[in-house]
């Protein structure tokens, strides 16, 4: 059973654009969602992560909008660079669960 | 500070045989998760281990398994190798339970089953 369902599967993005990231969870006790990114022969790295008690968090270049009442969260990479290229992952824990739960990832390319 | 470190890199089994792998987390780091990540499947959660103790468990056979050091090391060992094993596995650490902290990971072992 997928508790995150993340989309799309992949994305291409122009250099310069907007690159979106959506997830959506199912258990309502979830209540820490972070992203992870990671390059090709490297281990997932922690890029921003959010609590339900806000509805944006922004860092950088980087935002995470959450939407609680529709289970919904979404990364928002602003102007979008080839060394952003690279594969997201979205994740929540809360509740019964004590680890992250993460969605299936989304591979982003970046074009020059 | 040295990051996590994961060995083998690479590791060739056929099916049938165990395999066990090892993860050294970031120094002062208690706990340690294992991770299974396929391109079907994506991320997921094998167990996790504080203190020596397994704290946590995800949906796997009880063919896999794990233990935990005094000085925070982990292995993961597989028995009765499957062709549906091949994977990257993914150990990451974090200073205190996993569940609400930064969890490092190491580089991963990437094991195929022949």
């Amino acid at each position: 059973q997928q508790q995150v369902k993340q989309s799309p599967q992949s994305l291409i993005v122009q250099k310069g654009g907007i690159s979106i990231i959506n997830c959506a969870y199912e258990n309502t006790a979830f209540d820490y969602f972070p992203w992870y990114q990671q390059f090709p022969g490297k281990g997932p790295a922690l890029l921003i992560a959010i609590r339900p008690d806000v509805s944006e968090k922004k860092e950088g270049r980087f935002t995470i909008s959450f939407n609680k009442s529709a289970k919904q969260f979404s990364l928002h990479i602003m102007d979008s660079q080839p060394g952003d290229s690279a594969t997201y992952f979205c994740a929540a824990n809360g509740g019964s669960q004590g680890n992250l739960i993460f969605g299936k990832g989304t591979k982003l390319s970046v074009k020059p | 500070k040295a990051g996590v470190t994961q060995t083998p890199r690479y590791l060739i089994k056929t099916r049938g045989q165990q395999v066990t792998l090892s993860c050294s987390p970031i120094s002062g780091h208690r706990s340690v998760s294992w991770y299974q990540q396929t391109p079907g499947q994506g991320l997921q959660f094998l167990f996790e281990y504080f203190s020596e103790t397994q704290r946590n468990k995800g949906n796997f056979p009880g063919r896999f398994s794990g233990r935990q050091f005094s000085n925070s090391r982990s292995e993961m060992n597989v028995s009765t190798l499957e062709l549906g094993d091949s994977a990257l596995y993914l150990c990451a650490s974090s200073f205190r339970l996993a569940g609400y902290n930064e969890q490092f990971f190491g580089p991963g072992t990437r094991l195929t089953v022949l």
